[in-house]
Protein backbone atom coordinates (compact mmCIF):
# COMPACT_ATOMS: atom_id res chain seq x y z
CA UNK A 1 0.00 0.00 0.00
CA UNK A 2 1.18 3.07 -0.45
CA UNK A 3 1.85 6.02 2.13
CA UNK A 4 2.82 9.05 3.30
CA UNK A 5 4.97 10.39 6.46
CA UNK A 6 4.98 14.01 7.83
CA UNK A 7 7.87 13.70 10.01
CA UNK A 8 6.95 16.74 12.44
CA UNK A 9 4.11 17.07 14.84
CA UNK A 10 4.18 20.59 14.95
CA UNK A 11 6.11 23.85 13.14
CA UNK A 12 6.66 27.08 15.08
CA UNK A 13 7.28 30.15 12.83
CA UNK A 14 6.90 33.64 12.97
CA UNK A 15 4.64 35.94 11.15
CA UNK A 16 6.30 36.84 7.74
CA UNK A 17 9.12 34.04 7.93
CA UNK A 18 9.00 31.37 5.04
CA UNK A 19 7.00 28.42 6.39
CA UNK A 20 7.60 24.94 5.06
CA UNK A 21 5.80 21.64 6.16
CA UNK A 22 7.37 18.28 5.15
CA UNK A 23 6.07 15.31 3.60
CA UNK A 24 7.52 12.59 1.82
CA UNK A 25 6.14 9.29 0.41
CA UNK A 26 6.27 5.70 -0.34
CA UNK A 27 4.28 4.82 -3.48
CA UNK A 28 5.03 2.19 -6.90
CA UNK A 29 4.88 3.79 -9.90
CA UNK A 30 4.53 7.76 -10.73
CA UNK A 31 2.88 9.44 -7.04
CA UNK A 32 -0.60 11.09 -7.19
CA UNK A 33 -0.03 13.72 -3.98
CA UNK A 34 -2.05 15.91 -2.12
CA UNK A 35 -2.06 18.81 0.78
CA UNK A 36 -5.01 19.38 2.76
CA UNK A 37 -5.75 21.64 5.43
CA UNK A 38 -7.76 21.66 8.65
CA UNK A 39 -8.84 24.77 10.45
CA UNK A 40 -10.17 24.60 14.14
CA UNK A 41 -13.87 22.50 13.93
CA UNK A 42 -13.86 22.37 10.19
CA UNK A 43 -13.11 20.23 7.46
CA UNK A 44 -10.73 19.53 5.46
CA UNK A 45 -9.68 21.80 2.82
CA UNK A 46 -8.09 20.81 -1.08
CA UNK A 47 -4.69 23.44 -1.10
CA UNK A 48 -2.70 21.68 -3.86
CA UNK A 49 -1.88 18.24 -5.80
CA UNK A 50 0.38 17.00 -7.90
CA UNK A 51 -0.55 14.68 -10.87
CA UNK A 52 2.47 15.38 -13.39
CA UNK A 53 4.34 18.13 -14.96
CA UNK A 54 6.14 20.67 -13.29
CA UNK A 55 7.73 19.91 -10.46
CA UNK A 56 6.50 23.33 -8.33
CA UNK A 57 2.75 23.12 -7.74
CA UNK A 58 0.65 25.96 -7.01
CA UNK A 59 -2.33 25.81 -4.83
CA UNK A 60 -4.88 28.35 -2.84
CA UNK A 61 -4.41 30.97 0.07
CA UNK A 62 -0.41 31.56 -1.86
CA UNK A 63 0.90 28.03 -0.34
CA UNK A 64 3.25 25.80 -2.60
CA UNK A 65 4.57 22.60 -2.99
CA UNK A 66 7.68 20.90 -4.34
CA UNK A 67 7.62 17.28 -5.64
CA UNK A 68 11.25 16.03 -5.46
CA UNK A 69 11.54 12.54 -6.91
CA UNK A 70 14.86 11.47 -5.66
CA UNK A 71 13.99 12.48 -2.28
CA UNK A 72 11.04 10.97 -2.41
CA UNK A 73 9.16 14.49 -0.93
CA UNK A 74 6.08 16.57 -1.54
CA UNK A 75 6.95 19.68 1.08
CA UNK A 76 4.13 22.52 1.26
CA UNK A 77 5.53 26.08 1.08
CA UNK A 78 4.58 29.19 1.65
CA UNK A 79 7.25 32.51 1.52
CA UNK A 80 5.47 34.56 4.29
CA UNK A 81 3.47 32.84 6.75
CA UNK A 82 0.28 34.42 8.08
CA UNK A 83 -1.30 34.31 11.82
CA UNK A 84 -4.04 32.28 9.71
CA UNK A 85 -1.90 29.97 8.55
CA UNK A 86 -2.68 28.66 11.77
CA UNK A 87 -3.97 25.15 11.51
CA UNK A 88 -3.38 21.31 11.08
CA UNK A 89 -2.10 20.28 7.66
CA UNK A 90 -2.14 16.97 5.92
CA UNK A 91 -0.37 15.15 3.01
CA UNK A 92 -2.12 12.25 1.62
CA UNK A 93 -1.74 9.67 -1.34
CA UNK A 94 -4.20 7.34 -3.06
CA UNK A 95 -3.79 3.90 -0.89
CA UNK A 96 -3.75 2.30 -4.08
CA UNK A 97 -2.74 2.84 -7.66
CA UNK A 98 -6.63 1.40 -8.62
CA UNK A 99 -8.25 3.85 -6.32
CA UNK A 100 -7.44 7.61 -6.22
CA UNK A 101 -10.68 8.17 -3.88
CA UNK A 102 -9.18 6.12 -1.32
CA UNK A 103 -6.56 8.30 0.30
CA UNK A 104 -4.49 7.78 3.14
CA UNK A 105 -3.46 10.56 4.92
CA UNK A 106 -0.60 11.66 7.09
CA UNK A 107 -0.98 11.58 10.85
CA UNK A 108 -0.61 15.77 10.24
CA UNK A 109 1.43 18.70 11.52
CA UNK A 110 0.50 21.41 13.74
CA UNK A 111 1.42 24.41 11.82
CA UNK A 112 1.47 27.66 14.54
CA UNK A 113 2.40 31.02 13.21
CA UNK A 114 3.06 33.78 16.10
CA UNK A 115 2.89 38.00 15.56
CA UNK B 1 -22.59 26.70 -4.46
CA UNK B 2 -23.15 24.80 -0.94
CA UNK B 3 -20.41 23.08 0.90
CA UNK B 4 -21.08 19.18 2.46
CA UNK B 5 -23.24 19.64 5.08
CA UNK B 6 -23.13 17.17 7.81
CA UNK B 7 -25.43 17.42 10.79
CA UNK B 8 -25.75 17.07 14.03
CA UNK B 9 -22.36 19.08 14.65
CA UNK B 10 -22.04 17.46 18.03
CA UNK B 11 -23.31 14.13 19.38
CA UNK B 12 -22.91 13.13 22.99
CA UNK B 13 -24.06 9.78 23.95
CA UNK B 14 -23.93 7.16 26.26
CA UNK B 15 -21.81 3.37 25.32
CA UNK B 16 -24.62 0.71 23.76
CA UNK B 17 -26.76 3.56 22.24
CA UNK B 18 -27.30 4.20 18.62
CA UNK B 19 -26.47 6.93 16.85
CA UNK B 20 -26.62 8.05 13.28
CA UNK B 21 -24.61 10.81 11.41
CA UNK B 22 -26.26 12.43 7.96
CA UNK B 23 -24.57 14.02 5.39
CA UNK B 24 -25.65 16.18 1.90
CA UNK B 25 -23.21 16.20 -0.23
CA UNK B 26 -22.29 19.30 -2.83
CA UNK B 27 -24.64 18.79 -5.80
CA UNK B 28 -24.03 16.59 -8.89
CA UNK B 29 -20.68 14.98 -6.80
CA UNK B 30 -21.47 11.08 -7.51
CA UNK B 31 -18.77 10.12 -5.26
CA UNK B 32 -19.44 10.37 -1.08
CA UNK B 33 -16.74 9.62 1.60
CA UNK B 34 -17.74 8.91 5.07
CA UNK B 35 -14.22 9.17 7.57
CA UNK B 36 -13.50 8.17 10.83
CA UNK B 37 -10.53 10.78 12.68
CA UNK B 38 -9.32 9.97 15.90
CA UNK B 39 -8.04 13.01 17.89
CA UNK B 40 -4.27 14.06 16.45
CA UNK B 41 -4.44 11.94 13.82
CA UNK B 42 -5.26 11.98 9.89
CA UNK B 43 -8.94 10.73 8.47
CA UNK B 44 -8.93 6.99 7.69
CA UNK B 45 -11.97 6.04 5.29
CA UNK B 46 -14.81 4.26 6.31
CA UNK B 47 -16.40 3.98 3.29
CA UNK B 48 -16.93 5.08 -0.43
CA UNK B 49 -20.00 5.45 -2.77
CA UNK B 50 -20.33 5.83 -6.53
CA UNK B 51 -23.91 7.41 -6.77
CA UNK B 52 -25.44 4.30 -4.88
CA UNK B 53 -23.34 1.62 -5.01
CA UNK B 54 -20.90 1.07 -1.70
CA UNK B 55 -17.64 0.68 -3.48
CA UNK B 56 -15.40 0.35 -0.76
CA UNK B 57 -16.42 -0.61 2.30
CA UNK B 58 -13.57 -2.77 3.66
CA UNK B 59 -12.51 -0.27 6.61
CA UNK B 60 -16.27 -0.04 8.24
CA UNK B 61 -16.37 -2.49 11.11
CA UNK B 62 -19.85 -4.09 9.99
CA UNK B 63 -20.54 -5.47 13.47
CA UNK B 64 -22.06 -2.10 13.98
CA UNK B 65 -21.49 0.59 11.67
CA UNK B 66 -23.49 0.66 9.10
CA UNK B 67 -24.12 2.97 6.46
CA UNK B 68 -26.40 4.09 3.35
CA UNK B 69 -27.16 6.09 0.29
CA UNK B 70 -30.08 5.98 -1.03
CA UNK B 71 -30.72 7.72 -4.73
CA UNK B 72 -27.40 8.51 -4.63
CA UNK B 73 -27.72 11.71 -2.56
CA UNK B 74 -27.61 12.11 0.83
CA UNK B 75 -26.06 9.30 3.09
CA UNK B 76 -26.47 8.54 6.48
CA UNK B 77 -23.75 6.74 9.00
CA UNK B 78 -24.97 4.56 11.44
CA UNK B 79 -23.28 3.20 14.94
CA UNK B 80 -25.19 0.39 17.03
CA UNK B 81 -24.62 -0.26 19.61
CA UNK B 82 -22.20 2.40 19.83
CA UNK B 83 -18.47 2.11 22.38
CA UNK B 84 -16.07 4.25 23.81
CA UNK B 85 -13.22 3.69 21.23
CA UNK B 86 -15.96 5.64 18.79
CA UNK B 87 -15.62 8.54 20.07
CA UNK B 88 -14.24 10.49 16.83
CA UNK B 89 -15.05 13.12 14.50
CA UNK B 90 -16.97 11.63 11.74
CA UNK B 91 -16.20 13.60 8.73
CA UNK B 92 -18.64 13.61 5.28
CA UNK B 93 -16.85 14.24 2.20
CA UNK B 94 -17.87 14.37 -1.90
CA UNK B 95 -16.00 14.50 -5.05
CA UNK B 96 -17.19 14.69 -9.17
CA UNK B 97 -14.55 11.92 -10.26
CA UNK B 98 -14.57 8.29 -8.51
CA UNK B 99 -12.14 5.68 -9.76
CA UNK B 100 -11.46 7.08 -13.06
CA UNK B 101 -8.11 9.01 -13.38
CA UNK B 102 -8.67 12.21 -12.91
CA UNK B 103 -7.83 11.92 -9.00
CA UNK B 104 -10.43 14.78 -8.14
CA UNK B 105 -10.16 16.37 -4.45
CA UNK B 106 -12.46 15.63 -2.12
CA UNK B 107 -14.29 18.33 -0.36
CA UNK B 108 -15.26 17.86 2.97
CA UNK B 109 -17.80 19.06 5.45
CA UNK B 110 -17.18 20.24 9.07
CA UNK B 111 -17.92 16.77 10.75
CA UNK B 112 -19.61 15.50 13.74
CA UNK B 113 -17.58 15.28 16.89
CA UNK B 114 -19.40 11.92 18.38
CA UNK B 115 -18.73 11.47 22.55
CA UNK B 116 -19.36 8.41 23.88
CA UNK B 117 -19.73 7.91 27.88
Amino acid sequence: AQSVAQPEDQVNVAEGNPLTVKCTYSVSGNPYLFWYVQYPNRGLQFLLKYITGDNLVKGSYGFEAEFNKSQTSFHLKKPSALVSDSALYFCAVPRTTDSWGKLQFGAGTQVVVTP
Amino acid sequence: EAGVVQSPRYKIIEKKQPVAFWCNPISGHNTLYWYRQNLGQGPELLIRYENEEAVDDSQLPKDRFSAERLKGVDSTLKIQPAELGDSAVYLCASSSTGTSGGAGEQFFGPGTRLTVL
